[in-house]
């Protein structure tokens, strides 16, 4: 069956601080995977996505990127965190029709 | 992807039905319909989609009006597991990428 993971649950990191998020996925192939941010109280934003490796693609313009060096492999970064990056995170992948989340990692930038 | 109305909440007593509904005017004929729910803390859960016939699973029945403009996700015997925020998304299967509104937070009481 299909698992995905996603690491660290929780996370604080100080202002200015590198930010790296890892996902990934077993048992499937060529998944589309995905990154979401969901600030406090707020609704979830799509902030990439990628349907193949080395294929990103950004709705979001901010000081955060994603690569995909694996086909299951998916990495959430940034070189300089600031306080707004605070959030609830998520990593997601789709084959099909239905898309299935990880766990989420709490992200707060003190 | 087709922009979808929902409630912004909603309570039920605990067995009885939760029936949510969600409103997708602008749906294209090969647009699927998602629905999705968060519980607090969580990462969102696959319930059910549909295209045009009536669906149903182990989670939730999925009502669809025959013009396909508005949906409703039948929870048959709410428990307070359920309490969480319902997301309803309309988009085309297999290439869609699932983009979340704010959702009706469900609330199943005692």
């Amino acid at each position: 069956s299909q698992t995905i993971h996603q690491w660290p649950a929780t996370l604080v990191q100080p202002v200015g601080s590198p930010l790296s998020l890892e996902c990934t996925v077993e048992g499937t192939s060529n998944p589309n995977l995905y990154w979401y941010r969901q600030a406090a109280g707020r609704g979830l934003q799509l902030l990439f996505y990628s349907v193949g490796i080395g294929q990103i693609s950004s709705e979001v313009p901010q000081n955060l990127s994603a690569s995909r060096p694996q086909d299951r492999q998916f990495i959430l970064s940034s070189k300089k965190l600031l306080l707004s990056d605070s959030g609830f995170y998520l990593c997601a992948w789709s084959v099909s029709s239905e898309a299935f989340f990880g766990q989420g990692t709490r992200l707060t930038v003190v | 992807d087709a922009k979808t109305t929902q409630p912004t909440s909603m309570d039920c007593a605990e067995g009885r039905a939760a029936n949510l509904p969600c409103n997708h005017s602008t749906i294209s004929g090969n647009e699927y319909v998602y629905w999705y729910r968060q519980i607090h803390s969580q990462g969102p859960q696959y319930i059910i989609h549909g295209l045009k016939n009536n669906e149903t699973n182990e989670m939730a029945s999925l009502i669809i009006t025959e013009d396909r403009k508005s949906s409703t996700l039948i929870l048959p015997h709410a428990t307070l597991r359920d309490t969480a925020v319902y997301y309803c998304i309309a988009g085309l299967g297999g290439s869609y990428i699932p983009t979340f509104g704010r959702g009706t937070s469900l609330i199943v009481h005692p």
